[in-house]
């Protein structure tokens, strides 16, 4: 079956580096995502990453992507407490027809 | 402007009743989805439309269905709740492979 493996929580201080780990399925996936949900709200797409990349900077964050290993990490560098959400990696589905498919997600908690 | 908007925000329901979530997109997107977040917060495929019609029916029981009266507009009728059925159901729309865009969720408490 499909099962895209997350830590389900991590604990920080302010200020620190955090690093959400995500181990996916298809190695055939042409592009993976990662996801941000606040409480009380809907998921927000906070990046994503193209197989053909090993990394992708965007301000704070850095994906990190090793196709050998099937192995995806966000990092947050700087983290604040507005960082303090569920993040979840997503791949593509590896049948037409179906859907995105959601790793249970990591609790973040950022400490001041 | 809201890309996908779900009403509504909360529903409180007695067992045995039935009821809709209402969502609509305003991006142009093909694709509509409804997934369920339960209390752990995982997320499972529920339905998929494409362009009105259905093609993603995971195993989920007949009480709940949906129907899309046009690309831009997915529902979900659910009959005889069940306590079980209490989660946030999320909508979420897409168009080729920048990811998804989800509505800020309906939490369905049934009672």
């Amino acid at each position: 079956g499909e099962d895209v493996e997350q830590s389900l929580f991590l604990s920080v201080r302010e200020g620190d580096s955090s690093v959400i780990n995500c181990t996916y399925t298809d190695s055939s996936s042409t592009y993976l995502y990662w996801y941000k949900q606040e409480p009380g709200a809907g998921l927000q797409l906070l990046t994503y990453i193209f197989s053909n990349m090993d990394m992708k900077q965007d301000q704070r964050l850095t994906v990190l992507l090793n196709k050998k290993d099937k192995h995806l990490s966000l990092r947050i560098a700087d983290t604040q407490t507005g960082d303090s959400a569920i993040y979840f990696c997503a791949e593509p589905p590896n049948q037409a027809g179906t859907a995105l498919i959601f790793g249970k997600g990591t609790t973040l908690s950022v400490s001041s | 402007d809201t890309a996908v908007s779900q009403t509504p925000k909360y529903l409180v329901t007695q067992m045995g009743n039935d009821k809709s979530i209402k969502c609509e997109q305003n991006l142009g997107h093909d694709t509509m989805y409804w997934y369920k977040q339960d209390s752990k917060k995982f997320l499972k495929i529920m339905f998929s439309y494409n362009n009105k019609e259905l093609i993603i029916n995971e195993t989920v029981p007949n009480r709940f269905s949906p129907k899309s009266p046009d690309k831009a507009h997915l529902n979900l009728h659910i009959n005889s709740l069940e306590l079980g059925d209490s989660a946030v159901y999320f909508c979420a729309s897409s168009q080729d492979f920048y990811g998804y865009t989800f509505g800020s969720g309906t939490r369905l408490t049934v009672v």
